[in-house]
């Protein structure tokens, strides 16, 4: 599987706008890149998901580089129920498996 | 809409004994079906995935075995825990490639 690189913590002011960024430079050309967040004590959650062009949505966006080497989830005001830790994840389009294989992650920290 | 249902939330086991968590999920059909485990204050893991009835995948050797007698029911056992078994069992089902993972709310593991 390709592996992605996460800072291992962030920190934030709360209403202020979060970067966290993302490094695959191994990516393949059928991998989507996934980002999920886990709250403490609760299962993962999905957040977006992209494969060339940027996404959004109503949680956050998702910028992804013309080489598709990096990405960037953007959450656009932090709150402090944001405070999670958050995963990017490469996830091959044409396994029928359609697994997941989770990283260390980038904990985020929202100051009030 | 489809639903997850992990149980229990809780569960304290002595070294030996055997295990069994359920996981069914409603809504769906031919779901893809995945064990995660998490340690305490580590990433999550994959222990099994499931493409269909009967079909099992294992990702890691390990003391546990996990069956999918029914389309939307994955089950999860032991027969002798360790005390390296506890932890956050994960439960998760997934529809296709374009679709994200959900996951259930989680069984909280000790081995004592």
């Amino acid at each position: 599987d390709a592996k992605t690189t996460q800072p291992n913590s962030m920190e934030s002011n709360e209403e202020e706008p979060v970067h966290l960024p993302c490094n695959h430079s191994t990516i393949s050309g059928t991998d989507y890149i996934h980002w999920y967040r886990q709250l403490p004590s609760q299962g993962p959650e999905y957040v977006i998901h992209g494969l060339t062009s940027n996404v959004n949505n109503r949680m956050a966006s998702l910028a992804i580089a013309e080489d598709r080497k990096s990405s960037t989830l953007i959450l656009h005001r932090a709150t402090l129920r944001d405070a999670a830790v958050y995963y990017c994840i490469l996830r091959d389009r044409v396994d029928s498996s359609y697994k997941l294989i989770f990283g260390s992650g980038t904990r985020l920290l929202v100051r009030p | 809409s489809q639903t997850i249902h992990q149980w229990p939330a809780t569960l304290v086991q002595p070294v030996g004994s055997p295990l069994s968590l359920e996981c069914t999920v409603e809504g769906t059909s031919n779901p893809n079906l995945y064990w995660y485990r998490q340690a305490a204050g580590r990433g999550l893991q994959l222990l099994f995935y499931s493409v269909g009835i009967g079909q099992i995948s294992s990702e890691v050797p390990q003391n546990l075995s996990a069956s999918r007698p029914q389309d939307r029911q994955f089950i999860l056992s032991s027969k002798k825990l360790l005390l390296s078994d506890s932890g956050f069992y994960l439960c998760a089902w997934s529809k296709d490639r374009d679709s994200p993972l959900h996951f259930g709310n989680g069984t909280r593991l000790t081995v004592t």
